[in-house]
């Protein structure tokens, strides 16, 4: 079946715009990650939707980042007033079950964004 | 908190020589770990996986081994080849919690 999609895979604009990002998980999961993949940074958790419970938002850098998760699939992480060092791959995973650490996450290919 | 340790690359090998990344972790309870490869151009897979003590995860001639003792996870192959060439990633997830990564190991298998 179809993967975890994410869009647009490129994004450039500038400093101080806002910007869209776009998940769609895998049909029936439940539980939807978002993560950021920068130089020297590695990979960093931003925030975690479990079924209709509240979002954990522990790995939000700044309050100029949020997401929503809009009828139990598609989620859109939203950075306002981007800033330079907001520059990174941003990931986004889904996996079936809501809890429990066995469960496997299916990554997206990520989108590649670039704040000039 | 949780966090992965691995050894920092590039690793440049050739093809047939024996791979180890070391990977090495901290966390409260008994969490689950992983190894995911990211190829040139793509997305995470996941490599392989173990949730308990002497658990030996394996996949593609990957292997890696749970060593509670030791908080360590270390990923072996016996012969490498060009298309094993990525980055790889160590990874924990404990209880109801996102995955901890590690930095990534980049990998290159020449010829």
């Amino acid at each position: 079946g179809a993967g975890v999609s994410q869009s647009p895979s490129n994004k450039v604009t500038e400093k101080g715009k806002d910007v869209e990002l776009r998940c769609d998980p895998i049909s029936g999961h439940t539980a939807l990650y978002w993560y950021r993949q920068s130089l020297g940074q590695g990979l960093e958790f931003l925030i975690y939707f479990q079924g209709n419970s509240a979002p954990d938002k522990s790995g939000l850098p700044s309050d100029r980042f949020s997401a929503e998760r809009t009828g139990g699939s598609v989620s859109t992480l939203t950075i306002q007033r981007t800033q330079q060092e907001d520059s990174a791959v941003y990931l986004c995973a889904s996996s079936r079950l809501a809890g429990g650490n066995t469960d496997t996450q299916y990554f997206g290919p990520g989108t590649r964004l670039t704040v000039l | 908190g949780d966090s992965v340790t691995q050894m920092e690359g590039p690793v440049t090998l050739s093809e047939e020589a024996f791979l180890t990344i070391n990977c090495t972790y901290t966390a409260t309870g008994y969490p689950s770990l992983f190894w995911y490869v990211q190829y040139p151009g793509e997305g995470l897979q996941l490599l392989l996986k173990a949730t308990k003590a002497d658990d030996k995860g394996s996949n593609k001639g990957f292997e890696a081994t749970y060593r509670k003792e030791t908080t360590s996870f270390h990923l072996e192959k016996g012969s490498v080849q060009v298309s094993d060439s990525a980055v790889y990633f160590c990874a924990l997830r404990g209880g109801n919690t996102p995955l901890v990564f590690g930095k990534g190991t980049r990998l290159s298998v020449i010829a």
